[in-house]
């Protein structure tokens, strides 16, 4: 049990244009959703922290009206990525958690040509 | 004072091996410390984690030592196998539960024959 999923796992899409990723509970109800993000050979860097009906927070020096996060149900978090640039490309996971530990997506490897 | 410091950065072991990984903390409120396994390309999943009123758990070839006065704990992999090849990450939380994980840096570890 306890899994999460993400689509898409793979983007490309051209500089400019925005992107939209879920992320899904799909057999537990999540009443907190995390957004990372992940450069080659780095760690995770904790972007965003949401909860259902409510507006995320966001981490210091992540540009909120750029990363659009909406955590409208209980099991459904998506991040947008708006006017995307090449600087953009990365590796973004997400994590649910019921309450208790955080269960990691299998993450989105987004690419801006 | 919310950083993880892990070391090394790259571990070679020779299978059938213990494989050790350190990390280190500042923050005296972190009170769950998870470790992460991640193969390329995927997301994070939990290997094994403690708390803090004990000071060795075990599951299979997993081992976690934790040192509280000195803010340290360890991963231990016994009879280490190439499938273990894999980067580990260090995490901890002032909050089991919804609370945001701090990651360590990580590390890479590579299982020869």
């Amino acid at each position: 049990g306890a899994v999460v999923s993400q689509h898409p796992s793979w983007v490309i899409c051209k500089s400019g244009t925005s992107v939209k990723i879920e992320c899904r509970s799909l057999d537990f109800q999540a009443t907190t959703m995390f957004w990372y993000r992940q450069f080659p050979k780095q760690s995770l860097m904790l972007m965003a922290t949401s909860n259902e009906g409510s507006k995320a927070t966001y981490e210091q020096g992540v540009e909120k009206d750029k990363f659009l996060i909406n955590h409208a149900s209980l099991t459904l978090s998506t991040l947008t990525v708006t006017s995307a640039h090449p600087e953009d490309s990365s590796f973004y996971i997400c994590s649910a958690s019921p309450g208790g530990r955080q269960y990691f997506g299998p993450g989105t490897r987004l690419t801006v040509t | 004072q919310q950083q993880v410091k892990q070391s090394p950065q790259s571990l070679i072991v020779q299978k059938g091996g213990i494989s050790i990984i350190n990390c280190a903390y500042e923050n005296t409120a972190f009170d769950y410390f998870p470790w992460y396994q991640q193969f390329p390309g995927k997301g994070p999943a939990l290997l094994i984690a403690i708390r803090p009123d004990v000071s060795e758990k075990k599951e299979g070839r997993f081992t976690i030592s934790f040192n509280k006065s000195a803010k340290q704990f360890s991963l231990h992999i016994m009879d280490s196998q190439p499938g273990d090849s894999a980067t580990y990450f260090c995490a901890a939380t002032p909050n089991f539960g919804n609370e945001k994980l701090t990651f360590g840096t990580g590390t890479r570890l590579t299982i020869i024959p």
